[in-house]
């Protein structure tokens, strides 16, 4: 049983079009995230859910909206896709603590063409 | 500014030998977590390893280990005996503060295993 799953696992759009990445997990965690890793590989944080409550919101377009429909899972919506989203997204879950590692999912590899 | 530093780009590795990725980190809160993650080319995060700021051990986890040197503000990564399952890139992050959930990466360090 995996424990956060994403899907798609790779997404092509052309410019314009809007899409969904969906996420969830079954480890029970209370707090979600959505992460950008860039073609450098550098990560950066996008939003975080705890609990189906928005937490962090970095500086993202607003044509980014997350939605968690419960704590077990956090979709990504984005509209108007430009060549710049073109990146792979990740969605990870952690417990309440300090001391827990993020669970991340295996990754969404969107190209915008 | 960055609060993860790695200076490493890159690495090659024998295998069978250890290698030292460096890490060094920046925060004003007392109160923090370093974390090791992985990412083979097959591009999933793993994690391998969690230091805590009031920690007065060094953190071990099989294979992996971490030289916290809190003074210096690093938190190296060591793997022992590479194999060549540990091709990959190595990202250091940091959680400060008991109540702030963000993960700050740095720009990571790939390592190359030779057989």
């Amino acid at each position: 049983d995996t424990a956060v799953s994403q899907t798609p696992k790779y997404l092509v759009t052309q410019m314009g079009n809007d899409k969904s990445i969906k996420c969830e997990q079954n480890l029970g965690h209370d707090t979600m995230y959505w992460y950008k890793q860039d073609s450098k590989k550098f990560l950066k944080i996008m939003f975080s859910y705890n609990n189906k409550e928005l937490i962090i919101n970095e500086t993202v377009p607003n044509r980014f909206s997350p939605k968690s429909p419960d704590k077990a899972h956090l979709n990504l919506h984005i509209n108007s896709l430009e060549l710049g989203d073109s990146a792979v997204y990740f969605c990870a879950s952690s417990p309440e603590g300090q001391g827990y590692g993020y669970t991340f999912g295996s990754g969404t590899r969107l190209t915008v063409v | 500014a960055q609060k993860i530093t790695q200076t490493q780009p890159g690495m090659f590795v024998q295998e069978k030998e250890a290698v030292t990725l460096d890490c060094t980190y920046d925060t004003s809160d007392p109160s923090y977590g370093l974390f090791w993650y992985k990412q083979p080319s097959s591009g999933e995060m793993i994690f391998l390893i969690y230091q805590g700021s009031y920690d007065q051990q060094n953190a071990t986890e099989g294979r992996y280990s971490l030289n916290f040197q809190k003074a210096r503000k690093s938190a190296n990564l060591v793997i022992s005996a590479s194999q060549l399952g540990d091709s990959a890139m190595y990202f250091c992050a940091m959680r400060e503060g008991l109540y702030d959930y963000k993960l700050s990466f740095g720009a990571g360090t790939t390592v190359t295993v030779r057989a």
